[in-house]
Formats: C-alpha cells, sequence, structure tokens
C-alpha cells in the first residue's frame, strides 16, 4: 500500500518569514495530493490540492508543488501570519477505480512567531 | 456549509466496556470515514463506507468495527475497549464515487482507563 513520509514535524518561523513543508510518496499509481489544516480543537480542513498532471498550485499565499518523478510534494506558504500556525497534514490517493482512501503524513506542527 | 456532528468530544471508558463512537453528516454524502490520530502517527484509516450497509476495512481494522445503517450516520464500535485504543477518533464523509474533498468532524477524545 501507500506509505507518505512527511517532514519536519515541528516547525518554527517568524511571522512575515516562509514556511515549507515536504512529503514523499510510496505509490507511482497516487496521482491526487491535498493538503490539510488542522486547528487547535478542530477537525482537518483541505486548504489545497494538486493532481499529478500539474507541477504546481498556487492560492494566494499557499503554493504546492509536486514533482512526480522524484515521488514528492512540498506545500509552501508565504508571507506567514499567527493564524498560519496549526498542523499541516499531507496525503496521497488514486483517483482511479474504486480508490477513495487518504493516506496521510504524520503531520507537521507550524508556529508562526509574532 | 458541510456539517459532521459527532456524538461526544470526550469519553472515558473503561477497559472491556462497548463503546459507541457516533458520527453523523448533512450533506448526503456517500462516503464516510473513520480515523485515528496518535502524536507522530497522522491520520490513520479504520473503516470507511461508500453506501448504506457498505464498509471496508482500513489500515487498521482490528478492535473495530463499524456499522452504516442510514447514509447520513457511520458508527465506529469498539467492541471490548482497551487501553492502546486510547486515541482522537475523527469521522469524515466526501460526495462522489471517488471521495474528493474530504470533510471533518471535531473528533472525540476517548480515554480508556
Amino acid at each position: 500500500g501507500e506509505n507518505v513520509e512527511q517532514h519536519p514535524s515541528t516547525l518554527s518561523v517568524q511571522e512575515g518569514d516562509s514556511a515549507v513543508i515536504k512529503c514523499t510518496y510510496s505509490d507511482s499509481a497516487s496521482n491526487y495530493f491535498p493538503w490539510y489544516k488542522q486547528e487547535l480543537g478542530k477537525g482537518p480542513q483541505l486548504i489545497i490540492d494538486i493532481r499529478s498532471n500539474v507541477g504546481e498550485k498556487k492560492d494566494q499565499r499557499i503554493a504546492v508543488t509536486l514533482n512526480k518523478t522524484a515521488k514528492h510534494f512540498s506545500l509552501h506558504i508565504t508571507e506567514t501570519q499567527p493564524e498560519d500556525s496549526a498542523v499541516y497534514f499531507c496525503a496521497a490517493s488514486s483517483l482511479d477505480g474504486s480508490a477513495r482512501q487518504l493516506t496521510f503524513g504524520s503531520g507537521t506542527q507550524l508556529t508562526v512567531l509574532p | 456549509d458541510v456539517k459532521v456532528t459527532q456524538s461526544s468530544r470526550y469519553l472515558v471508558k473503561r477497559t472491556g466496556e462497548k463503546v459507541f463512537l457516533e458520527c453523523v453528516q448533512d450533506m448526503d454524502h456517500e462516503n464516510m470515514f473513520w480515523y485515528r490520530q496518535d502524536p507522530g502517527l497522522g491520520l490513520r484509516l479504520i473503516y470507511f463506507s461508500y453506501d448504506v450497509k457498505m464498509k471496508e476495512k482500513g489500515d487498521i481494522p482490528e478492535g473495530y468495527s463499524v456499522s452504516r445503517e442510514k447514509k447520513e450516520r457511520f458508527s465506529l464500535i469498539l467492541e471490548s475497549a482497551s487501553t492502546n485504543q486510547t486515541s482522537m477518533y475523527l469521522c469524515a464523509s466526501s460526495f462522489g464515487p471517488r471521495g474528493y474533498e474530504q470533510y471533518f468532524g471535531p473528533g472525540t477524545r476517548l480515554t480508556v482507563t
């Protein structure tokens, strides 16, 4: 089955700096890569996703890049703000066939220091 | 807005008890999922369901069972709770045959003593 590794497990940045979280996956059949943000006391919420036919996707201060050859994808947050502090999870899945499962990484606790 | 609710935010049970965790979604989603979340391990899939009365094992189904009698409700059952099942349990739902975006409930923190 799929295995997703996520680094780092904790990340502290100064407000206004950029943050980068990296994930690798094992199954070459995976073609859908979402990122979820979990704030304290809440369930995870999708913030951005990318499919394998796209190398990069951007949404305001958040961007995701995908390198299918190397089987890794990354989340980039620019101009970080205190409200970006949360746990971030990457995930991988195949959209083909009947597969509906997401395999999640272990999570990154991001702290934005004021 | 999609809403996924879970019956309890906090639950304390004794070893050997039968435990029911309930999840309800209000958006007519076909797919529903149960995960457990542990520090350093991320979210691990226990069971999922893509239709009423249908269920499939996830990555860690041992010690758990599920029930989906109605489309909006998905229950996780711990037949005989053990201390190693102390965890945060998250329910999620998604729309469509391949379940793109998953919407999560707030979680149930279960402690088994």
